[in-house]
């Protein structure tokens, strides 16, 4: 158990539907980070909040996606008008006691038909 | 930016052999190395990671080297046992930021 919960699990949608993903730390952790990893692939990094403030974003994460994380706990990841290359793992992460530790949740699936 | 490459992509080993993982990155400003386990359907779970002021750490069966001047870091498992079996990522964090950029993995088959 790392300590991070993530739903739904699994997500299927059409194309062009939004969608919109929660990450729950259990306890309180500074620092929250998203990723995306595809099939066969690693994670690769979309964003990084500390707190509430959302610190770093990758070029991956395209004007359809947006990610919040209003009090500095839970956070969600919302991709709008969703197209078939968004199908993907979608992974939050917690920091960990040490400067850059990183901690996984198990992970959204995302399909979009 | 930070590239990491990763090899073999694939590895059968026989149980009890050991299994090794090799890595490389680019980028010498990046300063720690965590290796992830991940099995299906589950997110990567952190088994052992490096600084680049340590030229080695060990964990039970587990144990990592880094190479900073070759810009080479690797995971050996000793004593493989079939619940090793898992795809298995390097990964390397540049510098003072926090983006984590991983290798393309490694599916390990540890073979009864």
């Amino acid at each position: 158990d790392t300590g991070v919960s993530q739903n739904p699990r699994h997500k299927i949608t059409k194309r062009g539907q939004n969608v919109t993903f929660r990450c729950d730390p259990i306890s309180e952790h500074n620092r929250l980070y998203w990723y995306r990893q595809t099939l066969g692939q690693g994670p690769e990094f979309l964003t990084y909040f500390q707190n509430e403030a959302q610190l770093e974003k990758s070029r991956l994460l395209s004007d359809r996606f947006s990610a919040e994380r209003p009090k500095g706990s839970f956070s969600t990841l919302e991709i709008q008008r969703t197209e078939q290359g968004d199908s993907a793992m979608y992974l939050c992460a917690i920091g960990g006691r040490g400067r850059n530790e990183q901690f996984f949740g198990p992970g959204t699936r995302l399909t979009v038909l | 930016g930070e590239n990491v490459e990763q090899h073999p992509s694939t590895l059968s080993v026989q149980e009890g052999d050991s299994a090794v993982i090799k890595c490389t990155y680019s980028d010498s400003a990046s300063n720690y190395f965590p290796w992830y386990k991940q099995e299906l359907g589950k997110g990567p779970q952190l088994i052992i990671d490096i600084r680049s002021n340590v030229g080695e750490k060990k964990d039970q069966r587990i144990a990592v080297t880094l190479n900073k001047t070759a810009k080479h870091f690797s995971l050996h498992i000793t004593e493989t046992q079939p619940e090793d079996s898992a795809v298995y990522f390097c990964a390397a964090i540049y510098g003072g930021y926090q983006k984590v950029t991983f290798g393309t993995g490694t599916k390990l088959q540890v073979i009864p």
